[in-house]
């Protein structure tokens, strides 16, 4: 069975320090993965999505991530994070945009200033 | 584009109870997702209509769970003889077509409180 593992709960980066935010994950075939940012009070949203190609994605906001095979990893950068960043950070895998996602637990950023 | 919509917001029942909440995809999305997310944790992917047609159902909705979208269109999740176990954010996505690079799109969700 598919799962994701985020093993960072909670994540602590003083405003315009740089992020990284990691995401492993086991899947038997060629895995389609996302990460999702969801505030209080406001659905999730999608940041960038990897299905094939370049192993560097370019997301939303000034995020980035990289998947990486030959260590199931997908992690999730910023080189500058701001105060509007401080959100939940979700990691996902699926077979394909037809089927439900699997996600991880989640990571909890906190901004200081 | 309004997104995807869902009602209401908040429900607090008594445990026994049953509740139905409702999710309005976006336009003309013909996949429609629903998935559960309690405190702490990561979205749980409940069931999946194409148009009207209820295409896959995980284990963890269970018999007092049922889901129907009649006309393609919106789509109802109800709840019957709520326990307090069943205390959780239910969670609306989309998706145009439900192609392999599809974007599911989520609403807010609608969170559950059982007494």
């Amino acid at each position: 069975a598919q799962s994701v593992t985020q093993p960072d709960i909670h994540i602590t980066v003083s405003e315009g320090a740089s992020l990284e935010l990691r995401c492993n994950y086991s899947y038997g075939a060629t895995p389609y993965l996302f990460w999702y940012v969801q505030s209080p009070g406001q659905g999730l949203q999608l940041l960038l999505k990897y299905f094939s190609g370049d192993t560097l994605v370019q997301g939303i906001k000034g995020f980035e991530a990289e998947f990486k095979r030959s260590q199931s990893s997908f992690n999730l950068r910023k080189p500058s994070v701001h105060w509007s960043d401080a959100a939940e950070y979700f990691c996902a895998v699926t077979g394909g945009g037809a089927d439900g996602l699997t996600f991880g637990k989640g990571t909890h950023l906190i901004i200081q200033p | 584009d309004t997104g995807v919509s869902q009602n209401p917001r908040h429900k607090i029942t008594k445990r026994g109870q049953n509740v139905t909440f409702r999710c309005d995809p976006i336009s003309e999305h013909n996949r429609l997702y629903w998935y559960r997310q309690t405190l702490g944790q990561g979205p749980e992917f409940l069931t999946y209509f194409q148009n009207e047609a209820q295409l896959e159902k995980s284990r963890l909705l269970s018999d007092r769970f049922s889901a129907e979208r009649p006309k393609g269109s919106f789509s109802t999740l109800e709840i019957q003889r709520t326990e307090q176990g069943d205390s959780a954010m239910y969670l609306c996505a989309s998706s145009p077509s439900g192609g392999a690079t599809d974007t599911q799109y989520f609403g807010p969700g609608t969170r559950l409180t059982v007494l």
